[in-house]
């Protein structure tokens, strides 16, 4: 299947400081790429909806001027955490459907842990 | 907006016997319908999917049935292995872009 890369793979940052975390799709265009958070022992919780040059669309409860999400090209979404705090900490697993209605296809995720 | 279910939430076989995992949803316009597999601290892996227009797909030990009218769908897997312990999720899928995600269920293969 098509193959969608998440970098870093897992952060260690400081209250207060910005993490990006780069979400790729490797093999095809992704107009739409998706973000979500995951708890320990819980289900995927969309948080965002990022679209190619314009700008995301964010779930309900999820503050747009905290997680930040940039998709500036057909195959690389961002999504920075601004002022990180231990709450923030959680797996962040991005995602990208293979061609409209095409299978979705996750990254690696990214592991943030907020001291 | 779609609303999926996933039961049971905890599941325990013994190797060799079946699994069954149920899901529900509420959107009539729902018409993909993909289960993933994900394994502890992993991404989640596409194990197999149905659409709308098909009422059962058989890939080896997997195989997924959909009854449109209930609007319910079922994961089946046979002659489970330890290597099928993971958390599974359903999924549902309409006119939007975006996947509506069951809560999972964890899947224990005694061996």
């Amino acid at each position: 299947g098509a193959v969608v890369s998440q970098h870093p793979s897992w952060v260690i940052c400081k209250s207060g400081t910005s993490v990006k975390i780069e979400c790729r799709s490797l093999d095809f265009q992704a107009t739409t790429m998706f973000w979500y958070r995951q708890f320990p022992k819980q289900s995927l919780m969309l948080m965002a909806t990022s679209n190619e040059g314009s700008k995301a669309t964010y779930e309900q409860g999820v503050e747009k001027d905290k997680f930040l999400i940039n998709h500036a090209s057909l195959t690389l979404s961002t999504l920075t955490v601004t002022s990180a705090h231990p709450e923030d900490s959680s797996f962040y697993i991005c995602s990208a459907r293979d061609g409209a209605g095409g299978p979705m296809f996750f990254g690696p995720g990214t592991r943030l842990t907020v001291l | 907006g779609e609303n999926v279910e996933q039961h049971p939430s905890t599941l325990s076989v013994q190797e060799g016997d079946s699994a069954v995992i149920k899901c529900t949803y509420s959107d009539s316009a729902s018409n993909y319908f993909p289960w993933y597999k994900q394994e502890l601290g992993k991404r989640p892996q596409l194990i197999i999917d149905i659409r709308s227009n098909v009422g059962e797909k058989k890939d080896q030990r997997i195989a997924v049935t959909l009854n449109k009218t209930a609007k319910h769908f079922s994961l089946h897997i046979t002659e489970t292995q330890p290597e099928d312990s993971a958390v599974y999720f359903c999924a549902a899928s309409g006119g939007a872009n975006n996947l509506f995600f069951g809560t999972g269920t964890r899947l224990t293969v005694i061996p």
